[in-house]
């Protein structure tokens, strides 16, 4: 067990819906990452919050936002989706930030 | 931006074997090296760590060289056992400057009894 909590396991839903993803972080982690995790694009860096600031932003659609909360929890709000929105997206956290990432155990996304 | 080449995309040794896995980048400023491994239904797993200030780190079966002129950095796993089978993925970030760590493609290992 990582220590890195995400809910829901698995989320199923239509094109056009909106879902927020929920992410915990390890107690004393300051950082928070999200990937996008698919068989064609592999493990794909999304965003970082530190302390609930943005820190990074990777390849992350517009339709998809994401925020760190005052007790460093995590949402990644995901809109509009489409089929090719189906994905593995996990959520890593880190004390600092760049080193040892400890991820979840993921959110399977089926968009229908 | 950073990108990390991961070769090969899968690979299948004898139990007892040693396993290689090599990796490169390509931004020269990239100082931190992870190597996860993930499992079936599960987040990755960082298993060993390297700075570029280090050439070799080994941790019981596991051993990660970098080749900071080369940016070439491998991870190899010595008598492996059928449990390391998984999906082994290198990554490269800017460490603790905040910087996004980048992922490679992945390996899938499989160990044969």
């Amino acid at each position: 067990d990582s220590g890195v909590t995400q809910t829901p396991k698995h989320l199923i839903t239509a094109t056009g819906q909106r879902v927020t993803l929920r992410c915990s972080p390890r107690s004393g982690d300051l950082s928070v990452y999200w990937y996008q995790q698919s068989l064609d694009q592999g493990l794909q860096f999304l965003i970082q919050y530190y302390n609930g600031e943005e820190r990074a932003k990777g390849n992350i659609l517009e339709r998809f936002s994401a925020q760190q909360f005052p007790d460093l929890h995590s949402e990644l709000n995901l809109s509009s989706l489409e089929l090719g929105d189906s994905a593995l997206y996990f959520c890593a956290s880190s004390v600092r930030g760049g080193e040892k990432l400890f991820f979840g155990s993921g959110t399977q996304l089926s968009v229908l | 931006g950073e990108n990390v080449e991961q070769h090969p995309s899968t690979l299948s040794v004898q139990e007892g074997d040693s396993a290689v896995i090599k990796c490169t980048y390509s931004d020269s400023a990239s100082n931190y090296f992870p190597w996860y491994k993930q499992e079936l239904g599960k987040g990755p797993q960082l298993i060993i760590d390297i700075r570029s200030n280090v050439g070799e780190k080994k941790d019981q079966r596991i051993a990660v060289t970098l080749n900071k002129t080369a940016k070439h950095f491998s991870l190899h796993i010595t008598e492996t056992q059928p449990e390391d089978s998984a999906v082994y993925f290198c990554a490269a970030s800017m460490g603790n400057q905040g910087g996004k760590l980048i992922f490679g493609q992945g390996t899938e290992l499989s160990v044969k009894p």
